[in-house]
């Protein structure tokens, strides 16, 4: 089946303790992105990579990095997370180009930074 | 910045009625993409108009695009309450990065 695996799903950490969210797609797609989902604020792309070893910002990359070791994973990694962090977090995919080509979601990961 | 924005923000209506929802943007686009999103879960993705496209159907789905007003509309017909979550339009920004609204949630009632 097609999908977009993110883990873990829900995750609560204190305040400076480095974390990693995985991703994985399964469909050979060469875009990845991250977002973030916040209340009265929408989706926010923090990073994307639009194949190995190539990421570039988005609107909201500060406290936050990625790699793009291989094609099917995009690990998100916030080295000294901050309450201001706690957040919705979905990961995405796409053949291509996200603004021509649907991007597949994630299930999403719910963190709280305390 | 504020590309896509989509109204109402949140919008009731009985089961089997239509739903209009809209979405406004300010820069010149190539596509534009509607995404659903059930209660927190992943955003599904339901259709692209291209910049040449005035209309397009995807089964209960109609979406327009008026490339002169910059905006277009979702319509759902025939509204179910399986059709209940937020609704998404996605646009690119002058970076030609994907930029999402703030979307619209749509409460179809029994």
């Amino acid at each position: 089946e097609a999908q977009v695996t993110q883990n873990p799903r829900y995750l609560i950490t204190v305040t400076g303790k480095k974390l990693t969210v995985t991703c994985s797609q399964n469909m050979n797609h060469e875009y990845m992105s991250w977002y973030r989902q916040d209340p009265g604020l929408g989706l926010r792309q923090i990073y994307y990579s639009m194949n190995v070893e190539v990421t570039d910002k988005g609107d909201v990359p500060e406290g936050y990095k990625v790699s793009r070791k291989e094609k099917r994973n995009f690990p998100l990694i916030l080295e000294s997370p901050s309450p201001n962090q706690t957040s919705l977090y979905f990961c995405a995919s796409s053949f291509g180009p996200t603004q021509e080509y649907e991007q597949y979601f994630g299930p999403g990961t719910r963190l709280t930074v305390t | 910045s504020q590309q896509g924005e989509e109204d109402p923000q949140a919008l009731s209506i009985q089961e089997g009625e239509n739903a209009t929802m809209n979405c406004s943007y300010k820069t010149s686009i190539n596509n534009l993409q509607w995404y659903r999103q059930n209660s927190g879960r992943g955003l599904v993705h339901l259709i692209l108009i291209r910049s040449n496209e005035r209309e397009k159907h995807s089964g209960r789905l109609r979406v327009t695009l008026d490339t002169s007003k910059k905006s277009s509309s979702l319509l759902i017909t025939a509204s179910r309450a399986a059709d209940t979550a937020s609704y998404f339009c996605a646009t690119e920004d002058r970076d030609d990065k994907i930029i999402f609204g703030k979307g619209t949630r749509l409460h179809i009632l029994p």
